[in-house]
This record gives structure tokens, C-alpha cells and sequence, in this order.
């Protein structure tokens, strides 16, 4: 069955560091997402990416955080200089209709 | 009003009984609406879609009230492997891509 991977699993970095987050989406899917899951809250959106652009973004998603579909697979997500509150779960999905999602990324920023 | 609210829970039922969630969103121009389950730090999985006509798969019934905004889901004979967070998911207007979570509802079966 076709699943939308991430990678890393887990990543611990320094505060003002840069990350990127990793996901390949399932093949014929058109839409991509990144969501993140702060511990025992809500699964929040951050950006949604369609025909090779931004398709929309939440308040969350600001000037440090990008996007990018470097190649016909992957689809990623850079934080330019994390902040200890950017600590979470990152899970990217992709859709046609109904969204499946990656098993995330756990981002500790110390 | 939070865009798609639900009661946080937990609901605490035994083994073999039905359980019903409820959802409401704030944003009439959705036109997508979706159930998932989530486990304990895992990522949120499809559990069904919600049908304007309603729609059974096994145990669960998902129905629509698009004039209430509100969703519900129906589990019946509750197994212990039905312990989870329920989330109710809602595209953000028509044509958007955004789907909007709600804080989920957590749901204990015991034996």
C-alpha cells in the first residue's frame, strides 16, 4: 500500500539552527501538506503546496519556516533558525482527496 | 467559535458498547469532512469519510447535517483496540486544500 514516508524520525538541534524535515508523498498525489503536533495539543496546519507553489499557510507558517519540491519526489520543510517552541511533532501529508500522512518527524530544539 | 470543535473527553465505555462523538464547524462552505483516529504520539490515520447521505463501514457510522454543521460518529461494539483520539476534520472552504483538526476527542474502552 502506498504511504507517504518522512525522515529523520527524530531530530535534536540547537536553538538558531537550521532543519529541514523530509517527506515523500504518495506518487500521484497533487497536494502536499506540513502540519506539526505540539505534545497534547492539537495537530495544527501549516501549509498546503499545489502545482509546485504555495496554495496556503497558516499565521504559524512565517518567514522563518519554507517549502520546497526540489525534485519530482521529495517535498520538504526548512526552518531557518529554530526556536525552543518549534518543538514538535512535524507530520507531512499528501492528497488527492482524502489526506494520508507520514509518520513525523520529531523535532527537539534544545 | 473555534472552526471545528469538539468534546475533548475522555469517554470511558466497557467493552461492547456503543459510543457516539459529535463535531461542529464554524465554515458553511466546507464541503470535505473526514473522521481519523490517532494513537498515542503516532500520526493521525483515515479512519472514514463523512457523506452528505451518511455512510456505515463495519462498526462505524459517520453522518452529515450540513444545515447544523455538525458531524457525528457512531462506534458500535466498542473493542479495546478502539482506544484512541477520534478527530474530526474539516476542509476549510471550498476548494481550499487546508484541512482544519479538531482537538479530537479521546476515547478509553475498557474490558
Amino acid at each position: 500500500e502506498p504511504e507517504v514516508t518522512q525522515t529523520p524520525s527524530h531530530q535534536v538541534t540547537q536553538m538558531g539552527q537550521e532543519v529541514i524535515l523530509r517527506c515523500v508523498p504518495i506518487s500521484n498525489h497533487l497536494y502536499f501538506y506540513w502540519y506539526r503536533q505540539i505534545l497534547g495539543q492539537k495537530v495544527e496546519f501549516l501549509v498546503s503546496f499545489y502545482n509546485n507553489e504555495i496554495s496556503e499557510k497558516s499565521e504559524i507558517f512565517d518567514d522563518q519556516f519554507s517549502v520546497e519540491r526540489p525534485d519530482g519526489s521529495n517535498f520538504t520543510l526548512k526552518i531557518r533558525s529554530t526556536k525552543l517552541e518549534d518543538s514538535a511533532m512535524y507530520f507531512c501529508a499528501s492528497s488527492n482527496d482524502e489526506a494520508f500522512f507520514g509518520q513525523g518527524t520529531r523535532l527537539t530544539v534544545v | 467559535r473555534k472552526e471545528v470543535e469538539q468534546d475533548p473527553g475522555p469517554f470511558n465505555v466497557p467493552e461492547g458498547a456503543t459510543v457516539a462523538f459529535n463535531c461542529t464547524y464554524s465554515n458553511s462552505a466546507s464541503q470535505s469532512f473526514f473522521w481519523y483516529r490517532q494513537d498515542c504520539r503516532k500520526e493521525p490515520k483515515l479512519l472514514m469519510s463523512v457523506y452528505s447521505s451518511g455512510n456505515e463501514d463495519g462498526r462505524f457510522t459517520a453522518q452529515l447535517n450540513r444545515a447544523s454543521q455538525y458531524i457525528s460518529l457512531l462506534i458500535r461494539d466498542s473493542k479495546l483496540s478502539d482506544s484512541a483520539t477520534y478527530l474530526c476534520v474539516v476542509n476549510g472552504e471550498d476548494s481550499s486544500y487546508k484541512l482544519i483538526f479538531g482537538s479530537g476527542t479521546r476515547l478509553l474502552v475498557r474490558p
